[in-house]
C-alpha cells in the first residue's frame, strides 16, 4: 500500500481565513482524492484530482471555496477558503492503487473559532 | 443511487463473540465494495474487500458476505476483540478510471474485555 503524508496533521484558524492542506504519496498515482469528514460522520468526497487536468468537484463543493493543485503524481493540496466554523472537519486525502484499492492519509484536523 | 446504507450504529460485543455489520446498496453499477476501519484520531485503513463476482472472502477473523440479489453485503469479525474497538465503514464503488467511494454512515464497534 502507498504511504500517505498530510501537513499539517492539525490546526486552529480564525474565520474568514484559509488554510491550504498538503498531501504527499511514496509513489506516483494517477488519482488523488479529497474527503470531508465532520465530526462523529462518514466520509464525503469534495473532488477528484488528476494530475494535469482541473479537479472534478461533487455536487455542493465549489472551487471558488475548496481550491486543489496537483502539480504532480505525488503531491496535490487542498485549501480551505474563508473559513467558517462549518468548515471544522477532518479533511482526508487518499489515492487508488493499481489494483483498484483505495488508500488513505492520517488526515487533517481542522477548528474553525 | 449512490446511497449506501450502514447498520447498526454502535454495536457493543464481549470478547470472542462474533460481530456483524450490514450494509445495502442501491446502484447495480456498483462492482467494488470495501470496508475500512478507523480508529479515533487516524485515517481509514483498509480492512478487506470484496467484488461481485464471489459470495464471501475471508481474511484472517474478517469476513465478508456479500448478497448481489439482495444487494446486501456484510462483515463479520470472529472472536472479536478489545482491540478491534474502532469505527468501521462500508462503501462502494463503480467502475472507470476514478473510483470515488460512496460510504455508508459508519457503525461504532465496542468489544468489551
Amino acid at each position: 500500500s502507498a504511504v500517505i503524508s498530510q501537513k499539517p496533521s492539525r490546526d486552529i484558524c480564525q474565520r474568514g481565513t484559509s488554510l491550504t492542506i498538503q498531501c504527499q504519496v511514496d509513489s506516483q498515482v494517477t488519482m488523488m482524492f479529497w474527503y470531508r469528514q465532520q465530526p462523529g460522520q462518514s466520509l464525503t468526497l469534495i473532488a477528484t484530482a488528476n494530475q494535469g487536468s482541473e479537479a472534478t468537484y461533487e455536487s455542493g463543493f465549489v472551487i471558488d471555496k475548496f481550491p486543489i493543485s496537483r502539480p504532480n503524481l505525488t503531491f496535490s493540496t487542498l485549501t480551505v477558503s474563508n473559513m467558517s466554523p462549518e468548515d471544522s472537519s477532518i479533511y482526508l486525502c487518499s489515492v487508488d492503487s493499481v489494483r483498484g484499492e483505495q488508500f488513505f492519509g492520517p488526515g487533517t484536523r481542522l477548528t474553525v473559532l | 443511487q449512490q446511497q449506501v446504507k450502514q447498520s447498526p450504529q454502535s454495536l457493543i460485543v464481549q470478547k470472542g463473540g462474533i460481530s456483524i455489520i450490514n450494509c445495502a446498496y442501491e446502484n447495480t453499477a456498483f462492482d467494488y465494495f470495501p470496508w475500512y476501519q478507523q480508529f479515533p484520531g487516524k485515517g481509514p485503513a483498509l480492512l478487506i474487500a470484496i467484488r461481485p463476482d464471489v459470495s464471501e472472502k475471508k481474511e484472517g477473523r474478517f469476513t465478508i458476505s456479500f448478497n448481489k440479489s439482495a444487494k446486501q453485503f456484510s462483515l463479520h469479525i470472529m472472536d472479536s476483540q478489545p482491540g478491534d474497538s474502532a469505527t468501521y465503514f462500508c462503501a462502494a464503488s463503480r467502475p472507470g478510471s476514478a473510483r470515488q467511494l460512496t460510504f455508508g454512515s459508519g457503525t461504532q464497534l465496542t468489544v468489551l474485555p
